[in-house]
């Protein structure tokens, strides 16, 4: 079965800071891995999704994660933070056909002005 | 025009009550799911269907039964509502099968009174 770990509960930065959650997954088998965040009181959004290939995705809003297969990790990483950014990040795994939509526990990142 | 439309966004019921939520999806998916997160942001998935077929049903109690009318609905009823069963429910569809990721309602917060 899948499972996902997100190393940091709570985050909280100062603008202009770098930012970098970590992911870990458990799957045997190749896996679709996705970023998605969550604004206070909306829905869940995309902001990354790594296939195949270039293990380095860029997402939007500034976002990228970098795909180490050996660790078995998916980080998520901005260069500089901006206050919009306050949110719920989760990271997600999905193993392919059959397999389940797995989130893992979501990180807060509070950005302070 | 809405890929993934929940119904209600919110939802304030006393203890004992029976209510439905319900979900519709225009994307054509075949899978949809129910996902509840708790106070603490946690995602939790609660049903799966697959061609109006259930494929996993995780841990919930039976009070909650997935209901699909068709392939683009997928509702959620809940009898004898309980005060820990306040939280926000999220439905999403997913192309089973492919490289794409799970697209998001935009949530139905769910009160006991």
């Amino acid at each position: 079965a899948q499972s996902v770990s997100q190393h940091n509960h709570h985050v909280i930065l100062s603008e202009a800071a770098s930012l970098e959650l970590g992911c870990n997954y458990s799957y045997g088998g190749t896996v679709n891995l996705f970023w998605y965040v969550q604004y206070p009181g909306q829905h869940l959004q995309l902001l990354l999704k790594y296939f195949s290939g270039d293990p380095l995705v860029k997402g939007i809003k500034g976002f990228e994660a970098e795909f180490i297969k050996s660790k078995f990790s998916f980080n998520l990483r901005k260069p500089s933070v901006q206050w919009s950014d306050t949110a719920e990040y989760f990271c997600a795994v999905n193993g392919g056909y059959g397999q389940n939509f797995v989130f893992g526990p979501g990180t807060r990142l509070s950005v302070l002005p | 025009d809405t890929a993934v439309s929940q119904t209600p966004k919110y939802l304030v019921t006393q203890m004992g009550n029976d209510k439905s939520i319900k979900c519709e999806q225009n994307l054509g998916h075949d899978t949809m799911y129910w996902y509840k997160q708790d106070s603490k942001k946690f995602l939790k998935i609660m049903f799966s269907y697959n061609n109006k077929e259930l494929i996993i049903n995780e841990t919930v109690p039976n009070r909650f039964s997935p209901k699909s009318p068709d392939k683009a609905h997928l509702n959620l009823h809940i009898n004898s509502l309980e005060l820990g069963d306040s939280a926000v429910y999220f439905c999403a569809s997913f192309p089973r099968g492919s490289n794409t990721e799970a697209f998001f309602g935009q949530g139905t917060r769910l009160t006991v009174v």
